[in-house]
């Protein structure tokens, strides 16, 4: 059963523009949201979270958009630089004692 | 600030040798720690989480083991690896079940 889904495997988006990856969940009960960012043969990295009272977290280049009717998440990264590809992870949990659950990552490529 | 270090960086065994991945955090005390399996192209498989000293918890039957001898060293084992652990393993540790979790820079682990 896997309650955090990101549905495109792969993206690919010229340098410049908007990279948009999804994430979409089950659990209704979720009120943390987050986005790791990982390199080849490296750890993720923590990018951006989101709690459930909010809407919308923005960090620099990087914004997270949280729909909770449509229990869906998107991270949007503007400009897409090359640096950016990498594979993104999306993670939910509910911070009264669940562990976070990872969706199965989406490779951005950005073409310079 | 906090820290986790993983070794090896790599490793190759022959199938049927033991294995042991070692993990260590710094900078804080009694964090909940994690171990995870990437797949070559998969996505991170929790393997087992700790809450504490000797407390590990297992979420996938299979013949790997982890300990927790000390507050802030994780440790995963297989008395007898198969050709299908190979993969990338990540230690990872966070403050709170639920929240952000930060992770090493990872094993890569080639079984022959």
């Amino acid at each position: 059963d896997q309650q955090v889904k990101q549905n495109s495997p792969s993206l690919s988006v010229q340098e410049g523009r908007i990279s948009i990856l999804n994430c979409d969940y089950t659990n209704s009960m979720f009120d943390y949201f987050l986005w790791y960012k990982k390199y080849p043969a490296e750890g993720p990295t923590f990018l951006i979270s989101i709690s459930s009272i909010k809407d919308k977290n923005e960090d620099g280049r990087f914004t997270v958009f949280l729909n909770k009717s449509a229990k869906h998440l998107s991270l949007h990264i503007v400009p897409s630089q090359p640096g950016d590809s990498a594979v993104y992870f999306c993670a939910a949990s509910n911070r009264a004692g669940n562990m976070l659950t990872f969706g199965g990552g989406t490779r951005l490529m950005v073409k310079p | 600030s906090q820290t986790i270090h993983q070794w090896p960086a790599t490793l190759v065994q022959p199938v049927g040798s033991p294995l042991s991945l070692e993990c260590t955090v710094e900078g804080t005390s009694n964090p909940n720690l994690y171990w995870y399996r990437q797949a070559a192209g998969r996505g991170l498989q929790l393997l087992f989480y700790s809450i504490g000293i000797d407390q590990i918890s297992s979420e996938v039957p299979q013949n790997l083991s982890a300990s927790r001898p000390q507050d802030r060293q994780f440790i995963l084992s297989s008395k007898k690896l198969l050709l299908s652990d190979s993969g990338f393993y990540l230690c990872a540790w966070s403050v709170w079940l639920g929240e952000t979790q930060y992770f090493g820079p990872g094993t890569r682990l080639l079984v022959l």
